[in-house]
C-alpha cells in the first residue's frame, strides 16, 4: 500500500498519560496535515507541514499538543498529559505543494488513529 | 471565519431517486470548495472539487457565490452511493490548503 499510513491504529490510554502517533505520508509528497476527528463532526485542522517547516498551527493546538517532521518525511504528533476531552480520531494527510493558479492539490488522508483516553 | 454547513445528518432515499446533499458556506473571501465521501471502513477521499467541474461517479456540484453553496446532486442514486459525505472549504491563494469540514451528511441509499 502506497498510500498515508498511520500507527498505530488504536490508542488506549490513561488520563495523564503521554502518547505519541506516527504519520508517513506518501513519498513525493512535501506537505503534511494533522486533522481531529471527534464523534459526530467533520475533521478540524491541527497543524500543517511543508517539509520540515510547521508553518500553520490552530488554536485547537494546546500546550500539550507538539507536531513534528524531523526530515520532512514521517511526522509524530505527541499529546502530553491526556485528558478525556482528547478521545478522538486523529487523521494525518498530505499533498503535493500548490498547484497552479493559487489552486491546490489533492489531500490524501490516513486511516486515523483513533485514541480513547479513559 | 470560514465555516461550512450541513444541515442534514442523514439523508435516505430509494435505489432510483434523485439525490441533493446541501452545503452552504461563509468566507469573505474566494474560497475552494470540495466534497468528501467516506465509505463504510475505507479512508475519508475527494470526490469532486468546484476548480475541476468534473462529473465524479455520477455527482456534480456547482458553487453559487450568491448563495454561498455548493450543493452535491446526483439524479439516480446507487446503493453503493452510501457513505458518510463532508463539505469542505480551503481559502485560496494562502500558500497551503487548511480545510475546513462541514460535519457531514449520512447517505443512505436503499434498494
Amino acid at each position: 500500500d502506497t498510500g498515508v499510513s498511520q500507527n498505530p491504529r488504536h490508542k488506549i490510554t490513561k488520563r495523564g498519560q503521554n502518547v505519541t502517533f506516527r504519520c508517513d505520508p506518501i513519498s513525493e509528497h512535501n506537505r503534511l496535515y494533522w486533522y481531529r476527528q471527534t464523534l459526530g463532526q467533520g475533521p478540524e485542522f491541527l497543524t500543517y507541514f511543508q517539509n520540515e517547516a510547521q508553518l500553520e498551527k490552530s488554536r485547537l493546538l494546546s500546550d500539550r499538543f507538539s507536531a513534528e517532521r524531523p526530515k520532512g518525511s514521517f511526522s509524530t504528533l505527541e499529546i502530553q498529559r491526556t485528558e478525556q476531552g482528547d478521545s478522538a480520531m486523529y487523521l494525518c494527510a498530505s499533498s503535493r505543494g500548490a498547484g497552479l493558479a493559487g489552486g491546490s492539490y489533492e489531500q490524501y488522508f490516513g486511516p486515523g488513529t483513533r485514541l480513547t483516553v479513559t | 471565519a470560514q465555516r461550512v454547513t450541513q444541515p442534514e445528518k442523514l439523508l435516505s432515499v430509494f435505489k432510483g431517486a434523485p439525490v441533493e446533499l446541501k452545503c452552504n458556506y461563509s468566507y469573505s473571501g474566494s474560497p475552494e470548495l470540495f466534497w468528501y465521501v467516506q465509505y463504510s471502513r475505507q479512508r475519508l477521499q475527494l470526490l469532486l472539487r468546484h476548480i475541476s467541474r468534473e462529473s465524479i461517479k455520477g455527482f456534480t456540484a456547482d458553487l453559487n457565490k450568491g448563495e454561498t453553496s455548493f450543493h452535491l446532486k446526483k439524479p439516480f442514486a446507487q446503493e453503493e452511493d452510501s457513505a458518510m459525505y463532508y463539505c469542505a472549504l480551503s481559502p485560496m491563494n494562502t500558500g497551503f490548503q487548511k480545510l475546513v469540514f462541514g460535519t457531514g451528511t449520512r447517505l443512505l441509499v436503499s434498494p
